[in-house]
């Protein structure tokens, strides 16, 4: 079926470097990613969407890459500092047909001080 | 300005015992997710519902029911609690595009033994 997944469950990256998370979607009709942040213990909060028609969107320290050939997507959080220490997830909620909201796995960032 | 409101905050349940966890929303959102996370993963829709009257299955429902008699409340029910449900849960909301981003409750973290 499918689905939207995480390369990687562990990224570790020293404060000031630049952060990149990856997410993988497999439905090719997919129009809108959303990208959650989950600190501990806590429920996951937006951070940033794109749609299709976009290569790349820029926010506050973040940007998501789009790459629509190999259904592909970026996080790049700019100088990465100890408050980014989260899980990243990506959301396709275009799956079944805009009403669930599915998850990829997540990927855990840690920020070495 | 409350959002997505979850109680309890935790919860311990023996084996066989049941219990309602109760979500309710103050955005007026059509769109009302359950969500499970076991340690160290990621979310797993349990049921969703696109407006009052109308639910449907998610990827993990088996175990839980659920009821959506208004917009604001979306109470999940666990009749015979297993050790497999221990899990922390959540619920969210949407509004009624898809294009727009889902506001998660805190979670409530059940235990059952």
């Amino acid at each position: 079926g499918e689905s939207v997944g995480l390369h990687l469950p562990t990224l570790s990256v020293q404060e000031g470097d630049n952060s990149i998370i990856n997410c993988a979607y497999s439905n090719s009709a997919s129009d809108y990613f959303i990208w959650y942040k989950q600190e501990s213990g806590k429920g996951p909060q937006f951070i940033i969407d794109i749609r299709s028609n976009m290569d790349k969107r820029q926010g506050q320290r973040v940007t998501v890459l789009l790459n629509k050939t190999v259904k592909h997507l970026s996080l790049q959080i700019a100088a990465t500092q100890p408050g980014d220490s989260a899980v990243y997830f990506c959301a396709d909620p275009s799956d079944t047909g805009r009403r669930a909201l599915t998850f990829g796995s997540g990927t855990r960032l840690q920020v070495q001080p | 300005n409350a959002g997505v409101t979850q109680t309890p905050k935790f919860r311990i349940l023996k084996i066989g015992q049941s219990m309602t966890l109760q979500c309710a929303q103050d955005m007026n959102h059509n769109y009302m997710y359950w969500y499970r996370q076991d340690p160290g993963m990621g979310l797993k829709l349990i049921y969703y519902s696109v407006g009052a009257g109308i639910t449907d299955k998610g990827e993990v429902p088996n175990g839980y029911n659920v009821s959506r008699s208004t917009t604001e409340d979306f109470p999940l029910r666990l009749e015979l609690a297993a050790p497999s449900q221990t899990s922390v849960y959540f619920c969210a909301s949407r509004g009624p595009s898809g294009t727009t981003e889902a506001f998660f409750g805190q979670g409530t973290r059940l235990t059952v033994v």
